[in-house]
């Protein structure tokens, strides 16, 4: 089984919908990560949370929220999507001890109409 | 400028070639430094870590000039299976947060 899976693997949604993007890890990480993935950008920090209480924003929070609900579930949400938000979404999780290695799931493609 | 920047690429090479990436930062307080490479449609996968006197795993050798900022990656006897994107990242700030570069598309051709 994967260490880190991601729900759901693809989605279409229409604009001003809400919607939820899971993680959940089997490695025993604190860290996890959330990124999105851009033709021509790289991957880019949307959130990130080291442990179950503390959530902090990374590089592109506006327009997306977290909640950390177990240390080994982490969820992103876009209260209302809107078209330039389609994008591949990655969730990654890192130790404490080896922080700097991150291991990401599958992946989200995400389309908004 | 970005904070990580890496050849445009795509690079299409003949199996067996030899050939180099390279990679620059632009924050001179970053930390740490590595190699990801990433399948098409898959996620990114550490390649390897970049330490200052260098470093080798098997064909594949990482270089770190901290003067230069500047990162390579050099891959010799490359085989189909190397074809991927390859994403230099560097470890910036106090967070100590990774911060990718948009990464170099390799196909090696048989």
């Amino acid at each position: 089984d994967a260490d880190v899976t991601q729900t759901p693997r693809n989605r279409i949604t229409k604009t001003g919908k809400r919607i939820m993007l899971e993680c959940s890890q089997t490695k025993g990480h604190d860290r996890m990560y959330w990124y999105r993935q851009d033709p021509g950008l790289g991957l880019r920090l949307i959130y990130y949370s080291f442990d179950v209480k503390d959530i902090n924003k990374g590089e592109i929070s506006d327009g997306y929220s977290v909640s950390r609900q177990a240390q080994a579930k982490f969820s992103l949400s876009l209260e209302s999507a809107i078209p330039n938000q389609t994008a591949l979404y990655f969730c990654a999780t890192s130790g404490s001890r080896n922080q700097e290695t991150q291991y990401f799931g599958p992946g989200t493609r995400l389309l908004v109409l | 400028r970005k904070e990580v920047e890496q050849d445009p690429g795509p690079f299409n090479v003949p199996e067996g070639a030899t050939v180099a990436f390279n990679c620059t930062y632009s924050n001179s307080a970053s930390q740490s430094f590595f190699w990801y490479r990433q399948d098409c449609r898959k996620e990114p996968k550490l390649l390897m870590s970049v330490y200052s006197s260098g470093n080798e795993d098997g064909r594949f050798t990482a270089q770190l000039n901290r003067a230069s900022q500047y990162i390579s990656l050099l891959i010799r006897d490359s085989k189909l299976s190397d074809s991927a994107t390859y994403l230099c990242v560097v470890n910036t700030g106090s967070a100590r947060q990774l911060t990718f570069g948009s990464g170099t598309q390799l196909t090696v051709l048989p």
